[in-house]
């Protein structure tokens, strides 16, 4: 099956710093997905995104299908920016179907 | 809109007990998906559903799980004969099959076995 990874697997980052978070997959993919697990397990939709670029407040996606990875980037982090950051990928030969989810990137957001 | 729900938040059994949740999905969305998470990893995919059909339960655990949804909308997890194994997040989430496959996911409901 797929393969994904993500990295780093830890980040501490100081208030106000920026970063980016990556993601490395296999295959070819029909469907990714960026999120956010919260301290109470809740996954928090970040971004579809395929393919392209997106951007949603600090939060700013890129995904190069030709090239199998997504960038994740994060500005001006906060402390409540703090979790785990999961990329899941969904391969072309099964659309619609499942997720396969990467470890993950803990991150931690000091004040 | 009131996003996917699960039932109950928490669970807690004895080895050896039958288990049962609930997941209600988005409205009109007709996939529904189970996941399991562990301690420290991602969601591992269990199954899923299109409309009332199972369309892919290769991933399930053991013979011990089995989901159902028969009515198109809600859908049942049950795992019988629990282990300490078993102890887990599990995780719903719905879509709706058309221009994109983008997955929501609920709150989760989990599972401590002692």
């Amino acid at each position: 099956g797929i393969q994904v990874e993500q990295s780093p697997p830890d980040l501490i980052l100081q208030e106000g710093a920026n970063s980016t978070l990556r993601c490395n997959f296999s295959d070819s993919v029909n469907n990714l997905q960026w999120f956010h697990q919260n301290p109470w397990g809740q996954l928090i939709n970040l971004f579809y995104i395929p393919s392209g670029t997106k951007q949603n407040g600090r939060l700013s996606a890129t995904t190069v299908a030709t090239e199998r990875y997504s960038l994740l980037y994060i500005s001006s982090s906060q402390t409540t920016d703090s979790g785990v950051y999961f990329c899941a990928v969904d391969p072309s030969s099964n659309a619609g179907n499942m997720l396969t989810f990467g470890g993950g990137t803990r991150l931690m957001v000091k004040p | 809109d009131t996003g996917v729900s699960q039932n109950p938040r928490h669970k807690i059994t004895k080895r050896g007990q039958n288990v049962t949740f609930r997941c209600d999905p988005i409205s009109e969305h007709n996939r529904l998906y189970w996941y399991r998470q562990t301690l420290g990893q991602g969601p591992e995919f269990l199954t899923y559903f299109q409309n009332e059909a199972q369309l892919e339960k290769s991933r399930l655990l053991s013979d011990r799980f089995s989901a159902e949804r028969p009515k198109g909308s809600f859908s049942t997890l049950e795992i019988q004969r629990t282990e300490q194994g078993d102890s887990a997040m599990y995780l719903c989430a719905s879509s709706f099959i058309g221009l994109a496959y983008e997955q929501y996911f609920g709150p989760g409901t989990r599972l401590t076995v002692t």
